[in-house]
């Protein structure tokens, strides 16, 4: 059964600092992994998607990678901004439609 | 209204009430889903539907009763619920792709329910 685990549960840093993400999985038998942004009250939104056959995505200031022998991703976010506190989550694809989540990291970025 | 909605988006009741969540999608995707998210727990599916039939069903207690009479909208009928059952309801909504590609899902707010 695959178990995706984030660390850390939370994370405070103060504006303008690059900061990581981690996410680890226990099978590496996986079609993609995403990395979701969760804000209070208004659901999930999808921030990048790497396909097994990828190393890496970028949006903005945004950069995911994904090493699937070792089980593990990171989601890097360079000059923090305020705007960027949320829960982050990260999700394994097992197939077409069935996404296995993790706990999630809770961000926030102090002004 | 665009994207995926969800009513209510907060929901009290008692163990032995009889209440309904309902989704709808805007997005004209043919594939709709239930999640839960409870306090400490990773978001769990529960439910999928593509083209209105049930195509997943992830163990969940049948207290928990899905609906998806078309493609736009799904409910989560609910009866006899536990103190546990307390979490957030979550639906979300994808177009099913062919030949191995994976569906992008996008979800609703969520309902979030408390059970007395």
């Amino acid at each position: 059964k695959q178990e995706v685990t984030q660390i850390p549960a939370a994370l405070s840093v103060p504006e303008g600092e690059n900061l990581v993400l981690n996410c680890s999985f226990t099978d590496s038998a996986i079609y993609n992994l995403q990395w979701f942004r969760q804000d209070p009250g208004k659901g999930l939104t999808s921030l990048l998607l790497i396909q097994s056959s990828q190393r890496e995505q970028t949006s903005g200031r945004l950069n995911a990678s994904l090493d699937k022998s070792s089980g593990r991703s990171t989601l890097y976010i360079a000059a923090s901004q305020p705007g960027d506190s949320a829960t982050y989550l990260c999700a394994v694809g097992q197939g077409a439609q069935k996404l296995v989540f993790g706990q999630g990291t809770r961000l926030t970025i102090n002004p | 209204e665009t994207g995926v909605t969800q009513t209510p988006r907060h929901l009290v009741m008692g163990m032995t009430n009889k209440k309904s969540l309902k989704c709808e999608q805007h997005l004209g995707h043919n594939a709709m889903y239930w999640y839960k998210q409870s306090a400490k727990k990773p978001l769990e599916l529960m439910f999928v539907y593509n083209f209105k039939e049930q195509t997943e069903n992830n163990s969940v207690p049948s207290r928990f009763s899905p609906e998806c009479p078309n493609s736009s909208h799904l409910f989560l009928h609910l009866h006899t619920l536990q103190p546990e059952d307390s979490a957030l309801y979550l639906c979300a909504s994808s177009q099913p792709q062919w030949g191995g590609a994976t569906d992008t899902q996008y979800f609703g707010p969520g309902t979030r329910l408390t059970v007395l």
